[in-house]
């Protein structure tokens, strides 16, 4: 069975532009989650959907945005990218959006900003 | 809020001994306990979880964990390490909010765990 995938695995932008990043769940999966990992550091919660619907979201800034299609894919949106908005970010998905659920991560998409 | 502590930044053990790796957690309420371990330039990989019941919680590629809830501590376990061990190994807490009983994982730092021959 594939796992969670994300496109693209790399991806460079200049300061001010915009990026969609995508992320589709394990079959059956319906909630998918978004993180960022710096370098160094555990990943930070960004976005958690359920059915389409945000469950929750991290302290991050209104630039960025996500959402949840009906076939359960995800796209994770940052706009007015900065240097700082550099990191390795991760999707994962579980079965709902429960407490208990474990998720399981794609590969993860590396975004420069230069 | 919740939080997680993982002490050391870097363990280090001969093949063939054990290995531990610390976790301690601070949440209200009851916590939903996971380890995860994450290979260079790839995604995490679910280890175990502790949700209720049995305080040792065996997981995959043969980690255990021990869910200690008096001194706040979720330590990862092996009793033989493989140099295949050596990865960054992350804890993670979970919580629920209100009704919804949703939570958003807070990892921890990571500990690199390197195992030589």
């Amino acid at each position: 069975d594939a796992g969670v995938t994300q496109s693209p695995t790399h991806l460079i932008k200049t300061r001010g532009q915009h990026v969609t990043l995508r992320c589709s769940p394990i079959s059956g999966h319906k909630s998918v989650s978004w993180y960022q990992q710096v370098l160094g550091q555990g990943p930070q919660f960004i976005f958690q959907y359920y059915e389409k619907e945000e469950r929750g979201r991290g302290n991050f800034p209104d630039r960025f945005s996500a959402r949840q299609f009906p076939n359960y894919s995800s796209e994770l949106n940052v706009n007015a990218l900065l240097l700082g908005d550099s990191a390795l970010y991760l999707c994962a998905s579980s079965l709902a959006a429960g407490v208990s659920y474990e998720q399981y991560f794609g590969p993860g998409t590396r975004l420069t900003v230069t | 809020a919740q939080s997680v502590a993982q002490p050391e930044d870097q363990v280090n053990v001969a093949e063939g001994n054990p290995l531990t790796v610390k976790c301690t957690y601070s949440v209200s309420g009851n916590p939903y306990l996971f380890w995860y371990v994450q290979y260079p330039n790839r995604g995490l990989q679910f280890l175990l979880k502790y949700i209720t019941g049995d305080n040792l919680v065996k997981g995959s590629y043969g980690f255990e964990a021990e869910f200690n809830k008096s001194q706040t501590s979720f330590h990862l376990k092996k009793p033989s390490a493989l140099v295949s061990d050596s990865a960054l190994y992350f804890c993670a807490v979970r919580r629920a909010l209100g009704t919804d009983s949703w939570g958003k994982f807070q990892f921890g730092a990571g500990t690199q765990v390197v195992v030589t021959p």
